[in-house]
């Protein structure tokens, strides 16, 4: 079945550092896919997304470019700052299924 | 109304006890959705209305857990004869509706956490 992979956190990194999150999904047909964050003591909120091929998504510094030949979508920002601490989930969107799929989520801690 | 509203935010309840967990979606949002997250883990999908018909409940656990949706509006999942691997944070989520909705984004609610002891 459809389902998503994140690399497995905690991740902690300084301020201003680079960041890279992974996720790879497997999926029948053209899904559409997300970045969802969660902020300490917070709902989660949509983060960006990007619903065909080489689509990039983004928002506030983060990147992710839907990558259909190595079924990725990796989450990128240029210098992360203390409040981007959370933790970060990856998602899918089936095809006409009107639902998401999510991964198992990834904590990050950014150090000042 | 602002946001989409959950309640009751904890409840604690013992082994064996129905609970009912209710999520009051944004006004307009005719897509209505239940996860689960347990400690730890990723969310879990339980079941999605659209207004108030549930074309699919393929998440839900057992024949325990039941939800509806009344009025294009509230719904309830109701959890009958809880078990202690039922505790965990039962989020809801609610977006524009049709097939799609999640394209629109998911707006979620800060969920109830269901200790079963």
């Amino acid at each position: 079945g459809d389902s998503v992979t994140q690399m497995e956190g905690p991740v902690t990194l300084s301020e201003e550092a680079f960041l890279t999150i992974n996720c790879t999904y497997t999926a029948t047909g053209y899904p559409s896919l997300f970045w969802y964050v969660q902020y300490p003591g917070e709902g989660l909120q949509l983060l960006l997304k990007a619903t065909k091929a080489d689509d990039k998504g983004s928002n506030k510094g983060f990147e992710a470019t839907y990558r259909k030949e190595t079924t990725s979508f990796h989450l990128e920002k240029g210098s992360v700052q203390v409040s981007d601490s959370a933790v970060y989930f990856c998602a899918l969107s089936p095809s006409n299924t009107g639902k998401l799929i999510f991964g198992q989520g990834t904590t990050l801690q950014v150090k000042p | 109304g602002a946001g989409v509203s959950q309640s009751p935010s904890n409840k604690v309840t013992e082994k064996g006890k129905d609970v009912e967990l209710r999520c009051d979606p944004i006004s307009g949002h005719t897509a209505l959705y239940w996860y689960r997250q347990r400690l730890g883990q990723g969310l879990e999908f339980l079941i999605y209305f659209q207004g108030n018909s549930a074309p699919d409940k393929s998440g839900l656990p057992s024949d325990r857990f039941s939800a509806e949706r009344t009025g294009e509006s509230v719904s309830t999942l109701t959890i009958q004869r809880t078990q202690q691997e039922d505790s965990a944070v039962y989020l809801c989520a609610s977006s524009l509706g049709g097939l799609r909705s999640p394209n629109y984004g998911y707006t979620f609610g800060s969920g109830t956490r269901l200790t079963v002891v």
